[in-house]
């Protein structure tokens, strides 16, 4: 059983441009999380999804950064028209609900440029 | 805000002593969980304990819980080179999502 997988491993894009972030859950989750980490702090909750609906974007940007879940294929962490301040380590986690453990995947890195 | 505070920040002990490292968080939980995350990786689930439980078990782990002080404690025995990372507590919180709160974490090193 894969464990969760996330691309790519390491992103790098110039101001302005969109980056899209995968993640594909462990088999058998339905319910995936992203995270932000910056270097030497934890990580800071964005968005909670589950199939083709968002549970709590609280930790979203309001503007830029969207994500989904789509019924089939890979949650999608995108943040369009990127900034130097999102350069960042992004985590997907997902699990199977109830008891909430959730397993990481390694991470993106996303340098901007 | 953040929830979890773990400290000491940082922790250097020489192998086969026990590390212990704290975390407080500020609002009612569900359940405390600790994870590792080595240099530059994604974060592995060590133990998670629940709001009515006292103190747990795993291996060279221990975690306890204090709701009434809201904090908890993490001690690693007879600690290894090999255990040297960053170690976060988080927290789901009671009646919301299930997402986690973290802190910033403990970077302990383990010297040989």
């Amino acid at each position: 059983n894969a464990g969760v997988m996330q691309n790519p491993r390491h992103l790098v894009r110039r101001r302005g441009q969109e980056a899209r972030l995968r993640c594909s859950p462990m088999k058998g989750h339905s319910h995936v999380y992203w995270y932000r980490q910056l270097p030497e702090e934890g990580l800071k909750f964005m968005v909670y999804l589950q199939k083709e609906n968002i549970i709590d974007e609280s930790g979203m940007p309001k503007e830029r950064f969207s994500a989904e879940f789509p019924k089939e294929g890979p949650s999608i962490l995108r943040i369009q028209q990127v900034v130097r301040g999102d350069s960042a380590a992004y985590f997907c986690a997902s699990s199977p609900g109830g008891e909430n453990i959730q397993y990481f995947g390694a991470g993106t890195r996303l340098s901007v440029l | 805000s953040q929830q979890g505070e773990e400290d000491p920040q940082a922790l250097s002990i020489q192998e086969g002593e026990n590390a212990t490292m704290n975390c407080s968080y500020k609002t009612s939980i569900n359940n405390l969980q600790w994870y590792r995350q080595n240099s530059g990786r994604g974060l592995v689930h060590l133990i998670l304990i629940r709001s009515n439980e006292r103190e747990k078990h795993s291996g060279r782990l221990r975690v306890t819980l204090d709701t009434s002080k809201k904090s908890s404690s993490l001690l690693i025995t007879a600690s290894r080179a090999a255990d040297t990372a960053s170690y976060f507590c988080a927290t789901a919180t009671q009646g919301g999502s299930e997402k986690l709160v973290f802190g910033k974490g403990t970077k302990l090193t383990v010297n040989p």
